[in-house]
Parts: structure tokens; sequence; C-alpha cells
């Protein structure tokens, strides 16, 4: 069975410092996907980013990075210079199969890290 | 709207009362999944449709939630004799096919629904 463990609950940075949310993962496949999605308090999760397990090159976007490492099955999100829009609950998710015809997702969340950035 | 629309967004129910949740995707999206949301937890997959073919129910937590889609847009999720633990909030996504997309799934804001 998959499972995503994102061991940090809260976190509460001062604007500027740069913070990392971690995230660990198990699955039984060799193919399968992860996904950040941030959820701020209006509700709607925004996707972030997907990566496939078979792209361990990291990846950085603007402020954001990701950390890729199978050997530690882990997925981990660096901020950068933190700022007050950052905060938000953080969510790391699975997918182990695509779906044949519309090749959609079904995916396994962490429990979330809730991120406050104090000014 | 250009997103993933639900309604209502806040609905409060006493226990026993059936509710019924709609989600409006986005058009042309093929994929929609339904998730339950509990408090201080991440989302959970309820069910998967692909146009109006109900392809996963896995998600399901009793016979009493009921999920359709009828003409393959808007899909409602139906909660029969509500119980207090069914309180949460249901999130709707929808997709592209994969060839088109990057696995996105664009979420709607959710239905907060509360037992009493």
């Amino acid at each position: 069975a998959q499972k995503v463990t994102q061991a940090q609950t809260e976190i509460s940075v001062v604007e500027k410092e740069d913070v990392t949310l971690d995230c660990v993962y198990e699955t039984r496949d060799t193919t399968y996907y992860l996904f950040w999605y941030k959820q701020p308090p209006s509700g709607e999760l925004v996707f972030l980013i997907r990566r496939n397990s078979f792209d361990e090159q990291n990846e950085i976007s603007g402020r954001y990075s990701w950390n890729f490492q199978k050997s530690t099955s882990s997925f981990n999100f660096t901020i950068t210079a933190s700022q007050v829009v950052d905060s938000a609950v953080y969510f790391c998710a699975l997918s182990e199969a695509a779906y044949s015809g519309a090749g959609s997702y079904q995916l396994t969340f962490g429990k979330g890290t809730k991120l406050s950035v104090i000014p | 709207g250009a997103g993933v629309s639900q309604s209502p967004r806040y609905k409060v129910a006493k226990r026993g009362q059936d509710v019924a949740l709609r989600c409006d995707p986005i058009s042309g999206h093929v994929s929609l999944f339904w998730y339950q949301q509990a408090l201080g937890q991440g989302p959970e997959f309820l069910t998967y449709f692909q146009n109006e073919a109900q392809l996963d129910k896995s998600g399901l937590p009793s016979d009493r939630f009921f999920a359709e889609r009828p003409e393959g847009s808007v899909s409602t999720l139906k909660i029969q004799r509500t119980q207090q633990e069914d309180s949460a909030v249901y999130l709707c996504a929808s997709s592209l096919p994969d060839g088109v997309s990057t696995g996105e799934l664009f979420f709607g804001e959710g239905s907060r629904l509360t037992v009493l």
C-alpha cells in the first residue's frame, strides 16, 4: 500500500528565512508520481509540481525548489526567502498509476504541514 | 468562471438528513474526482469519473455515499442519512487527459459539511 508521511505538523519562520518541508513516501511500484499542493485559507488546493519516479533531477522554480531522492524515498520542498503569502498548508502526494484513457491520477496525500510566515 | 465550482460552500445538516453536493468541473475536463478532507487531515480519495463512467468508487466509505455524473460534466455527491463522522470538506477536482496535461488536478474550494 502507498503512504505519504509529512512529519512536520506545523512550522513557523520569520519572513525571508528559508524553510524546508519534508516528505517521505512508501510504494511498491517502480512507476509513480509525486506532487506538492498548496492549500491557502480559502481551501482550494493549488498544484505546485509533479515529478515522475524516473526523473531525480532537482527542480527550481523561482523561490521554490524540490529535492527528490529515491534512495531515501523523499521528496522535500524548500522555499527560499519566505514571504507572508507563503503561509498555507502544504501537502505532499503520491500516485502509483495512471488510469488508461483519461490518464488521470488517484492521489494519496500526506497529512500536510502548516507553514506560518511571520512578518 | 474558469475554475472548478462547488456548491454549496457550507452545509449544515441534522443527523439523518440527506445532502447533495454539486461539482461543476472545468469545461472539457474528462476526469473528475471527489475527495473527502477531515479537519487537520489530507484529502482522501472517494471516487473517480471518466466522462460519465464511474471507474473507481473504492474510496466511498459506505453505501450511504453515492456519486453520479450523468452527462459527463456536472457531478453530484449524495450522502444519505448523514452521520456526525461525515462532517468534512468535500473537494472536487477535474483534469485533462494525461497526454495534454502535467497530471495536475484542478481543485474546487470544497463544500464544508457539518452534521449536528
